[in-house]
């Protein structure tokens, strides 16, 4: 079965630096793997994912992430935090054999001023 | 504007009472999820639906129910056997094809909490 790890439960970066937040998948088949952001009271929204066309992934808000199978990797980065970014970030994973999408327990990013 | 609709966004419970948790997509999405969402534990699937009048169990069924009548609606039933029922509650649809590589939309989740 397929599962997520996310190294780091909470991330604390300052306002115009780099945002790393990692994942790391396992799957014995090739994986769809999606990141989410969550903000206080409110459900998941997409920011971007990886589906085997191109390893390197652009989405929303300035964030991309790197698809690497050798590492069984998906981090998430951002070249420049913003304040608006401060929110949690969920990594999940997805097989054609599987119509369930499993997730990580979630990063919390925090941006300092 | 097409979406996932939850309500109430605002849930209390008292002991031995169920409680019924809606959730409508007009998504024209064929499958649909219920998770619960614990602090640090990130996502817990509780049921799924990839067909209307058909669901399956998901990690961590016991105490809930579904059902599944109309493709737009998936109602969760919080019910008196699920003993630690407090958690922010989350609907998602997703296009419907096994081995689908899209993703799932969600709702803006139910606080149930215990009175």
């Amino acid at each position: 079965a397929q599962s997520v790890t996310q190294l780091g439960s909470h991330v604390s970066v300052s306002e115009g630096a780099l945002v790393l937040l990692r994942c790391n998948y396992s799957s014995s088949v090739p994986p769809y793997l999606f990141w989410y952001v969550q903000y206080p009271n409110q459900g998941l929204q997409l920011l971007l994912k990886y589906t085997s066309a191109a390893t390197l992934v652009k989405g929303i808000n300035g964030f991309e992430a790197e698809f690497k199978k050798s590492e069984t990797s998906f981090h998430l980065t951002k070249p420049s935090a913003h304040m608006s970014d401060a929110a949690e970030y969920f990594c999940a994973v997805r097989t054609n054999n599987n119509n369930d999408m499993r997730f990580g327990a979630g990063t919390r990013l925090t941006v300092k001023p | 504007d097409g979406g996932i609709t939850q309500s109430p966004k605002y849930l209390f419970r008292k002991e031995g009472q169920n409680v019924t948790l809606s959730c409508e997509q007009n998504l024209n999405h064929d499958a649909m999820y219920w998770y619960r969402q614990d602090p640090g534990q990130g996502l817990r699937l509780i049921y799924y639906s990839q067909i209307v009048n058909d669901f399956q169990k998901g990690d961590i069924a016991e105490g809930y129910s579904v059902s599944r009548e109309k493709k737009e609606s998936f109602p969760l039933t919080v019910t008196s056997a699920q003993k630690n029922p407090t958690a922010f509650y989350l609907c998602a649809s997703s296009i419907q094809g096994l081995g689908s590589n899209q993703p799932q939309h969600f709702g803006d989740g139910t606080r149930l909490s215990i009175l």
